[in-house]
């Protein structure tokens, strides 16, 4: 079975610092991982994935992500926070060795508040 | 750009009741699926389709619910009889065919209160 953990269930971030938000997975094979955001009252917009190779992924507006399969985590980052990236983020994590049509399995979610 | 799409944006429907929650994925993509979110709680898998049947399904997804394809644009999900347990927001979602390292695309969902 696979898992993924969240540990913050909220993150507040000054507007214009670094941002973190957290997430540790378990799969019993390779993982792919993504990250989704979903702001009020609409779907989960996806941000960016790790498949293979470079383990830092680029994503939509400007978050990127570390995988670190040492410590099966897939941190979700931004240089700068903007007021607008306040939402809902989650990781989500589906198995290699699944076949094309398996559900993703999701975190519990991290609010993430950017103060002015 | 491309979107999943999803009627009603809320659904209210004393229990016991049918219900037919309704998508229409992306017109290319090739797999289908939909998720369940209750209120304050985790976005949960129920079911995956592909190739004209159920590829994929939870515990959660049981004989009281399924999906259909009836037209070939829009992808459904129906609950029977339905529960107060039921009410949450339905994500539909559909993914290309290139493997299964491709996003899932979703819509805004629907939100379903059981009365």
């Amino acid at each position: 079975a696979q898992s993924v953990a969240q540990p913050e269930d909220q993150v507040n971030v000054a507007e214009g610092n670094p941002l973190t938000v957290k997430c540790t997975y378990s799969v019993s094979g390779n993982p792919y991982l993504f990250w989704y955001v979903q702001y009020p009252n609409r779907g989960l917009q996806f941000l960016l994935k790790y498949i293979t190779g470079d383990n830092l992924v680029k994503g939509s507006y400007g978050f990127e992500a570390e995988f670190n399969k040492s410590q099966t985590s897939f941190h979700l980052k931004k240089p700068s926070a903007l007021v607008s990236d306040s939402a809902l983020y989650f990781c989500a994590v589906r198995d290699r060795a699944g076949g094309g049509a398996d559900g993703l399995t999701f975190g519990k979610g991290t609010h993430l508040i950017i103060q002015p | 750009e491309p979107e999943v799409t999803q009627t009603p944006s809320h659904q209210v429907t004393q229990m016991g009741q049918e219900v037919i929650l309704r998508c229409v994925p992306i017109s290319n993509h090739l797999y289908f699926y939909w998720y369940r979110q209750i209120l304050g709680q985790k976005v949960e898998f129920l079911v995956s389709f592909y190739n004209n049947e159920i590829s994929e399904k939870s515990e959660i997804f049981d004989d009281q619910f399924s999906v259909e394809r009836p037209d070939g644009s829009n992808f459904t999900l129906k609950i029977r009889s339905t529960k107060l347990e039921d009410s949450a927001m339905y994500f539909c979602a559909s993914s290309p065919g290139q493997g299964q390292n491709q996003p899932q695309h979703f819509g805004d969902g629907t939100r379903l209160s059981i009365l």
